[in-house]
This record gives C-alpha cells, sequence and structure tokens, in this order.
C-alpha cells in the first residue's frame, strides 16, 4: 500500500538557522510528490510539487525540495527560517486507486521558530 | 485566485444531530474532496466527487454522505452526529486532481 512517513513529529529551529523536514514514501510507480503548508487556523497550502525532470524544486516562500529516487525520500529544505514559517508541513504523494486519482498524507511536522 | 470556502469555521453540534458542512470552490474545477484531520493522523479522505452528481468512497466513509447537486458545491453530511466526528474538517477542489486547493476547514465539536 502506498504511504508516507514523516519521522519528526514535532521540530524546532532558532530564526536564521537552516532547515530541513523529512518525508519518505512506499509507491510502486513514479510518485507525484508534493509538500503543504498549514497556518494556525488555516486550511493547507501548496509549497511545491514535483512531477518529473529536475529532482529539485523550487516552491514559494524560499523552499525547496529533492527528490531521491534511491532513498525514496523527498526532503523539503530552507536555507534561513523566518518566525513566519512556524506551521505545519504536510508531505503527500499522488496514487491511483481504484481507477480514481487521490493524494495521500503523511501525518505533519509541526515547526516551532524561536528568536 | 482559487478559492474554496466553508460555511462555517467552528460549529457546536449534539450527539446524534444531523450536521450539514457546505463547501464552495469558484474556480469551475471538476474534483472536489472532503477530509477530516485529527493530531497524529493527518488528513483522512472521507469522500470526494469527480463530477456532478457523482461521489466515491474514500478511506474512512462510515458514518458520512455527500451531496453534490452543482459542480461548486460539495456538502459533506453527518446523519446523526457522534462524539467521535468531533474533528476538522477540510474541502479541496482540484482541476487536476493531484493538485489540490484547500478551504479554511470547519472545526466541529459534537458534544
Amino acid at each position: 500500500a502506498q504511504s508516507v512517513t514523516q519521522p519528526d513529529i514535532h521540530i524546532t529551529v532558532s530564526e536564521g538557522a537552516s532547515l530541513e523536514l523529512r518525508c519518505n514514501y512506499s509507491y510502486g510507480a513514479t510518485p507525484y510528490l508534493f509538500w503543504y503548508v498549514q497556518s494556525p487556523g488555516q486550511g493547507l497550502q501548496l509549497l511545491l510539487k514535483y512531477f518529473s525532470g529536475d529532482t529539485l524544486v523550487q516552491g514559494i516562500k524560499g523552499f525547496e525540495a529533492e527528490f531521491k529516487r534511491s532513498q525514496s525520500s523527498f526532503n523539503l529544505r530552507k536555507p534561513s527560517v523566518h518566525w513566519s514559517d512556524a506551521a505545519e508541513y504536510f508531505c503527500a504523494v499522488g496514487r491511483s486507486s481504484g481507477g480514481y486519482q487521490k493524494v495521500t498524507f503523511g501525518t505533519g511536522t509541526k515547526l516551532q521558530v524561536i528568536p | 485566485d482559487v478559492k474554496v470556502t466553508q460555511s462555517s469555521r467552528y460549529l457546536v453540534k449534539r450527539t446524534g444531530e444531523k450536521v450539514f458542512l457546505e463547501c464552495v470552490q469558484d474556480m469551475d474545477h471538476e474534483n472536489m474532496f472532503w477530509y477530516r484531520q485529527d493530531p497524529g493522523l493527518g488528513l483522512r479522505l472521507i469522500y470526494f466527487s469527480y463530477d456532478v452528481k457523482m461521489k466515491e468512497k474514500g478511506d474512512i466513509p462510515e458514518g458520512y454522505s455527500v451531496s453534490r447537486e452543482k459542480k461548486e458545491r460539495f456538502s459533506l453530511i453527518l446523519e446523526s452526529a457522534s462524539t467521535n466526528q468531533t474533528s476538522m474538517y477540510l474541502c479541496a477542489s482540484s482541476f487536476d486532481t493531484y493538485e489540490q486547493y484547500f478551504g479554511p476547514g470547519t472545526r466541529l465539536t459534537v458534544t
């Protein structure tokens, strides 16, 4: 079965420090991969996506992610975190199931940013 | 910008009540989805719809039903609310199925 694992439930970083959020997926075919962000009390917003091509993808708000097929990973990175990045981040994989295309989400990583 | 709106941000209902959660999107998207979000469990798909009057069960459909009479509107129905349905409910829509646009969510409390 397809699945998405985010091993870190909670991460704390200092403002200005670099950030890496981990994501591993399990999917037999070429995956469609996403990162979403959810600010407190809000819905999810798409940060970036990978369908094919260049394995390093750029997203909004200065985020990037790298697809590594050999490691089944799609880690999210940012070189310098801002206090406004405090939010919950979800990795997701697009999957085909029963003839329909669906998205499976990870359980999320909550990011805390300290001054 | 795509806009997905949900009828209520917060809702408190009693056990056994019939509950309607409404979702409207303004981008003429074919596909609409209902998820519930619980701490530690991420988002789980309840129902989805690929066309008007069409619906398909997601991963956790028990205790829920849906209605899609118009393309822009997708309703989630709790026939008889129970306390284990206390959760955050998120609606999403998409043109390309994999890239979804989310509403702000409805936090439902069933007492």
